[in-house]
């Protein structure tokens, strides 16, 4: 199956800071990725979708400059969370479809954020 | 609103077989997944379902009604390595986005 890599695997930052989450398609061309919220015993929270040249579209309540998502390739998606504040703290998931290729949706292996 | 229910938890032993349900309520529909998440793990694909029936691929089945707007997973032949949660995710066109449920955590025993 399709290959979607995300990195880091975790960060531990300082409130106040920004924090960048790097998604990858490596075995296939993504024009869309979706990035995902999940607290603990939670369900994935669908946050925003990556859409590759082009502005993301963000779910109702989803602040868009808290934010940050740029899809510059085919293959790359990122989700920048800025000034993070220990609330933002979460495991934060990206996916990707290789269309034409049937209704599997391939997941990142997630980034658990926790902001201090 | 949209919103999908599935059970919390379910406990059964190794060999078993369980069902898990869901039932939707979604402005959209074009198919129904199955996703299973280990913890601290990615979820990973376990069924799709965009028609009526039964679609089934070795030890898991998956079931809809899309008139009922109903479906479930079914695992049979159960083992401890299943453990985790099961997640149903509707589809509401061919885009690729997904509305997850609130996901059953399967525990089985011994």
């Amino acid at each position: 199956g399709a290959v979607v890599s995300q990195h880091p695997s975790r960060v531990i930052c300082k409130s106040g800071t920004s924090v960048k989450i790097e998604c990858r398609s490596l075995d296939f061309q993504a024009t869309t990725m979706f990035w995902y919220r999940q607290f603990p015993k939670k369900s994935l929270m669908l946050m925003a979708t990556s859409n590759e040249g082009s502005k993301a579209t963000y779910e109702q309540g989803v602040e868009k400059d808290k934010f940050l998502i740029n899809h510059a390739s085919l293959t790359l998606s990122t989700l920048t969370v800025t000034s993070a504040h220990p609330e933002d703290s979460s495991f934060y998931i990206c996916s990707a479809r290789e269309f034409d290729r049937g209704f599997e949706a391939f997941f990142g292996q997630g980034t658990r954020l926790t902001v201090v | 609103g949209q919103s999908l229910e599935q059970p919390s938890e379910v406990t059964a032993v190794e060999g078993a077989i369980v069902q898990i349900n869901c039932t939707y309520q979604t402005s959209g529909f074009y198919g129904l997944s199955w996703y299973q998440q280990h913890d601290g793990g990615a979820p990973t694909f376990l069924s799709y379902n965009a028609l009526d029936g039964l679609e089934e691929t070795g030890r898991f089945s998956s079931f809809l009604s899309r008139s009922d707007s109903y479906g479930y997973l079914l695992l049979q032949e159960l083992q401890m390595k299943d453990s985790a949660s099961y997640f149903c995710a509707v589809s509401k066109d061919q885009g690729g986005k997904l509305i997850f449920g609130q996901g059953t955590e399967l525990s089985v025993k011994p």
